[in-house]
């Protein structure tokens, strides 16, 4: 069945604009986390929504950083006035519910963002 | 939240085992061990997942220590598709509808020569 699908793939732009990721999880899937993957940092959890539950946004590093998830089913980061330093892989995935320590996390092939 | 040790990279040889070992001394009796791997360019995939008793799925085997404190994933016959880096995570129960973000750390590099 379709995975986690993320767009775009590559996202080149101009320190100070804005930027919008976007994230489709798995159908069914009430779960859904971004992470953020850079050189030297390792994958970094970022925010994670459960349901009709307020988000978890403790990852997130600035208030640069918004994320929002519309119907319970698409999600789309938000980096505003980008920096440098927000140069790095954005992964999305999805799970069946965080009700439970145990359902594993469906991951997208990410989202590369270069700021020139 | 509890750390786990992984050693940084590993070798292996095209169709033989590989067993890939993490320390997690500070476990507590909640805790499920995950292992996901990431191979080059592609998001992580999950690879199984314990609490007590071993484990067998179509990917690998997860070998629990008996006291929890260290867990051991098996390749039982590597190939060069498995190149990749393999996180040893715990994911720590917080309660109905909490947690549930998975803590990487820097996982151990695996290659595979032919």
């Amino acid at each position: 069945g379709a995975g986690v699908s993320q767009s775009p793939s590559n996202k080149v732009t101009e320190k100070g604009k804005d930027v919008e990721l976007r994230c489709d999880p798995i159908s069914g899937h009430t779960a859904l986390y971004w992470y953020r993957q850079s050189l030297g940092q390792g994958l970094e959890f970022l925010i994670y929504f459960q349901g009709n539950s307020a988000p978890d946004k403790s990852g997130l590093p600035s208030d640069r950083f918004s994320a929002e998830r519309t119907g319970g089913s698409v999600s789309t980061l938000t980096i505003q006035r980008t920096q440098q330093e927000d140069s790095a892989v954005y992964l999305c995935a999805s799970s069946l519910g965080a009700a439970y320590s145990n359902q594993p996390q469906h991951f997208g092939d990410g989202t590369r963002l270069s700021i020139l | 939240d509890a750390k786990t040790t992984q050693p940084n990279s590993m070798e292996s040889n095209e169709e033989e085992p590989v067993h890939l070992p993490c320390n997690h001394s500070t476990i507590s009796g909640t805790d499920y061990i995950h292992w996901y791997r990431q191979l080059p360019s592609q998001g992580p995939e999950y690879v199984i997942h314990g609490l007590t008793s071993n484990v067998n799925n179509r990917m690998a085997s997860l070998a629990i220590a008996e006291d929890r404190k260290s867990s051991t994933l098996i390749l039982h016959r590597a190939t060069l598709r498995d190149a990749a880096v393999y996180y040893c995570i715990l994911r720590a129960y917080e309660g109905y509808n909490q947690g549930g973000k998975l803590i990487f750390g820097q996982g151990t590099e695996l290659s595979v020569k032919p």
